[in-house]
């Protein structure tokens, strides 16, 4: 089963950054968060991940809380085409993604 | 990061008839996966393909309904067999060297049953 819980939709206006929230509070000390997207009718693509310490990179950013029971995805600058189904997963075993239900961002004009 | 190319991209196929889905990446690679997506939903884990041996099945998923090969580090097959309509979904692969340097997945095969 997903140890995740994310809202299952959110807006974000172009050009304005969207947080998107996970929480994960039964993570264990060595699991990583990962966060992929799935833009409409093609296959999930890597974003970020973290274990511990806040992470960026050219796509995102990963702010992840000291007790690590929650974290959020930072989109800076969202675009039109930033719009998604954005998924928080944290990995169960053997290298293993499970995916729970994600957040739908809209961005809108 | 390795580039897949999965086929075919889409079927539709009679009940009672089984569908092989091939998995082609453009280098060797440590972890292949095979993911279901039914419509309107989230990605389900079918089963982890292991180079050379058997596949490792998910609860709910058994190997004479999705039987899976992977006869090298580059390729793999999931056969979708004796297909009823609920198997319409899409399916895809997912690969990598492991999940700390994220996994690539493959466009999907779009799967009808009538």
């Amino acid at each position: 089963d997903a140890k995740t819980t994310q809202p299952p939709s959110m807006d974000c206006a172009e050009g304005r950054a969207a947080n998107l929230p996970c929480n994960h509070s039964t993570i264990s000390g060595n699991e990583y968060v990962y966060w992929y997207r799935q833009i409409h009718s093609q296959g999930p693509q890597y974003i970020i991940h973290g274990l511990k310490n806040n992470e960026t990179n050219e796509m995102a950013s990963l702010i992840i809380t000291e007790d690590r029971k929650s974290s959020t995805l930072i989109l800076p600058h969202a675009t039109l085409r930033d719009t998604a189904v954005y998924y928080c997963i944290v990995r169960v075993d053997a290298d293993k993604l499970i995916f729970g239900t994600g957040t739908r961002l809209q961005v809108f004009p | 990061s390795a580039v897949i190319s999965q086929k075919p991209s889409r079927d539709i196929c009679q009940r009672g008839t089984s569908l092989t889905i091939q998995c082609q990446v453009d280098s060797q690679v440590t972890m292949m996966f095979w993911y279901r997506q039914q419509p309107g939903q989230s990605l389900t884990l079918i089963a982890t393909a292991n180079q050379g041996s058997e596949a490792t099945y998910e609860s709910g998923f058994v190997i004479d309904k999705f039987p899976i090969s992977r006869p090298n580090l580059t390729f793999s097959t999931l056969t979708v067999s004796n297909m009823s309509p609920e198997d319409s979904s899409i399916y895809l692969c997912s690969v990598g060297r492991a999940a700390n340097y994220g996994y690539t997945f493959g466009s999907g095969t779009r799967l009808t049953v009538v």
